[in-house]
């Protein structure tokens, strides 16, 4: 079953502003991923991670994780309209069988 | 980077047929390969995990018999909506995990809408 949650579930913002997701997750995980989805697409890999990890950097994107909060967080700065698409966090739970639940998505529009 | 591909990207069929949809990967082998459904406006939600040689093992409430998959080779996955009806139209995605590597990070297929009328 969906174990994240992620808010807003809709954000819209001027190009150049920064946007940014948070995720929760209820269970004990081995890493946290990004992903993005533009529309009617699939998916495409972001960012991991690890549960050891506190903060990740790629390019434009930052990612945080509070493993006592449960939680973690996508920033994208400078944004573009071309970052438009849907953003999930998906997390592989400790001892599982590496399989990714997918949180619920937030719905991203970057206006021109 | 990995790439996985899906076929058909897109089918529209009558209610009570049955529809295949395969799912690749084009350059790696991947011993396990991922089903998703996914609604409009909706998270991805997983419905089997398919194993090479083997039973896929089935996501609670996911009929098996309904959701026919097949990982005859290490490329190769395919998924069987079998009887289908219009509560099955579903954007059906499928992904799969690299053994090579040492991640989680699952390569996704650009999705199949299934429309059944």
């Amino acid at each position: 079953s969906q174990q994240g949650e992620e808010d807003p579930q809709a954000l819209s913002i001027q190009e150049g502003e920064n946007a940014t997701m948070n995720c929760s997750y209820k269970t004990s995980i081995n890493n946290l991923q990004w992903y993005r989805q533009n529309s009617g697409r699939g998916l495409v890999h972001l960012i991991l991670i690890r549960s050891n990890e506190r903060e990740k950097h790629s390019g434009r994107l930052r990612v945080t994780l509070d493993t006592s909060k449960k939680s973690s967080s996508l920033l994208i700065t400078a944004s573009r309209a071309a970052d438009t698409a849907s953003y999930f966090c998906a997390t592989v739970f400790s001892g599982s069988a590496r399989q990714l639940t997918f949180g619920s998505g937030t719905q991203l529009t970057v206006l021109p | 980077g990995a790439v996985v591909s899906q076929h058909p990207s897109w089918v529209i069929c009558k209610s009570g047929t049955s529809v295949k949809i395969e799912c690749r990967s084009l350059d790696f082998q991947a011993t396990t390969m991922f089903w998703y459904r996914q609604f409009p406006k909706q998270s991805l939600m997983l419905m089997a995990t398919s194993n090479e040689g083997s039973k896929a093992t089935y996501e609670q409430g996911v009929e098996k018999d309904k959701f026919l998959i097949n990982h005859a080779s290490l490329t190769l996955s395919t998924l069987t909506v079998t009887s289908a009806h219009p509560e099955d139209s579903s954007f059906y995605i499928c992904s799969a995990r690299d053994p090579t590597t040492s991640t989680d990070t699952q390569y996704f297929g650009p999705g199949t809408r299934l429309t059944v009328l």
